[in-house]
């Protein structure tokens, strides 16, 4: 089945401690996001890759890194310096087509920091 | 001013009942636009896109109004299975991405 995975499903860190969330499609797309889910909020932009090797900074970059070496992975790493990271995050992946291109999403991961 | 702005809700309709949700939003040059549903603590998934003519899937239909920049959303013959939260998406087109805003969602809430 074509998709993409997120894991862990929970994640509970320690205050100062980093933390990376694993993000894997096998839908052959180019295209990965982060977003990030406050209660009442909507679904905030952290990062962004169109290309292997590149990514781009979202709306809320600041305390969050990512890496794109593989086509199919886009990992997330919650730094220490990241001042509210309890949230619920959610990785997705499209195509690069302009117009009509649906996004796809995993299924999240929750974190809390305790 | 947000860039999409939907009613919160909750919109507590019973089965059978027709329900329409309503967004605007706040770029003139957006130029896709979509409903999602989220299922609680779920991840949100495609419903349909809105085209400029208006389009139906079903029970659902799409509305888009470019001059007063809103969308809605008409569903018809509630179903239990409809509760969710729906999401109003506006895909604007800046610099080398196609980026997605997110309207804070409309709860709909279905009772038997």
């Amino acid at each position: 089945d074509g998709g993409i995975t997120q894991s862990p499903k929970y994640l509970f860190r320690k205050e100062g401690q980093n933390v990376t969330l694993s993000c894997e499609q096998n839908l052959n797309h180019d295209a990965m996001y982060w977003y990030r889910q406050d209660p009442g909020q909507g679904l905030r932009l952290i990062y962004y890759s169109q290309i292997v090797n590149d990514f781009q900074k979202g709306d809320i970059a600041e305390g969050y890194s990512v890496s794109r070496e593989k086509k199919e992975s886009f990992p997330l790493t919650v730094t220490s310096a990241q001042k509210n990271p309890t949230a619920f995050y959610l990785c997705a992946s499209s195509t690069l087509t302009s117009g009509y291109n649906e996004q796809f999403f995993g299924p999240g991961t929750r974190l809390t920091v305790l | 001013r947000k860039e999409v702005e939907q009613d919160p809700g909750p919109f507590n309709v019973p089965e059978g009942a027709t329900v329409a949700f309503n967004c605007t939003y706040s770029n003139s040059a957006s130029q896709s636009f979509f409903w999602y549903r989220q299922d609680c603590r779920k991840e949100p998934k495609l419903l349909m896109s809105v085209y400029s003519s208006g389009n139906e899937d079903g029970r659902f239909t799409a509305q888009l109004n470019r001059a007063s920049q809103y969308i809605s959303l008409l569903i018809r013959d509630s179903k239990l299975s409809d509760s969710a939260t729906y999401l109003c998406v506006v895909k604007d087109y800046g610099g080398a991405t196609n980026k997605l805003i997110f309207g804070t969602g409309t709860l709909l809430a279905v009772q038997p």
